[in-house]
């Protein structure tokens, strides 16, 4: 099946900084998700987004709707030791059934 | 409280042998249940898509004789994978077609 492009795959960051990733496609989506998923669990949805230029917050989380629709990025702000894990972007869409799910970005916080 | 309960949460079995997981939506009704598969340091692949009282979809590449679905209520599917071999050893995940707000617990299954 298709896949998100998405990036970075991993970051090794300090507590406090700021984190940006983005998934990008060459399919157009109805709807981009953010998920975090920990080892052995099932990813739990962060944001949804279903308007192509939505911008949407939730605490230190930010995501945004591309204006093309074949693009989203998460920013989390000032992130802290709780952050570290799997990020994956998610689209509906794209003449696929379910979700198509970017690689992920491994994120690595360092005391 | 899980809205998607997911069962077993890991199994280990022997070559040849046959597992079946469980999927149960606990507060609403779900005509359509997605299937995942995850393997180590990968992303969640689509498997297939089971509907309640017909047959389910299979994505290309994956064998239907192989990982059987069943969704012959509106709140229970199950996959079974059959003749399990150790290739199959992955992360199981699933998630009720009329939200992408939620999934099951997943289950890992190793196959020895």
């Amino acid at each position: 099946g298709q896949q998100l492009n998405q990036s970075p795959q991993s970051m090794f960051i300090q507590e406090g900084e700021d984190v940006s990733m983005n998934c990008t496609s060459s399919s157009i989506f109805n709807t981009w998700l953010w998920y975090k998923q920990e080892p052995g669990e099932g990813p739990v949805l962060l944001i949804a987004l279903y308007k192509a230029g939505e911008l949407t917050s939730n605490g230190r989380l930010t995501a945004q709707f591309g204006i093309t629709r074949k693009d989203s990025f998460l920013n989390i702000s000032a992130s802290i030791p709780r952050d570290v894990g799997i990020y994956f972007c998610a689209g509906v869409g794209g003449g696929a059934d379910g979700l198509t799910f970017g690689k992920g970005t491994h994120l690595i916080i360092q005391p | 409280g899980a809205v998607v309960s997911q069962h077993p949460s890991w199994v280990i079995c022997k070559s040849g042998t046959s597992v079946k997981i469980e999927c149960r939506s606990l507060d609403f009704q779900a005509t359509t249940m997605f299937w995942y598969r995850q393997f180590p340091k990968q992303s969640l692949m689509l498997m297939a898509t089971s509907n309640e009282g017909s047959k389910a979809t299979y994505e290309q590449g994956v064998e239907k004789d192989k990982f059987l679905i069943n969704h012959a209520s509106l709140t229970l599917s199950t996959l079974t994978v059959t003749s399990a071999h150790p290739e199959d050893s992955s992360f199981y995940i699933c998630s009720p077609g009329a939200t992408e707000a939620f999934f099951g617990q997943g289950t890992r299954l190793t196959v020895v």
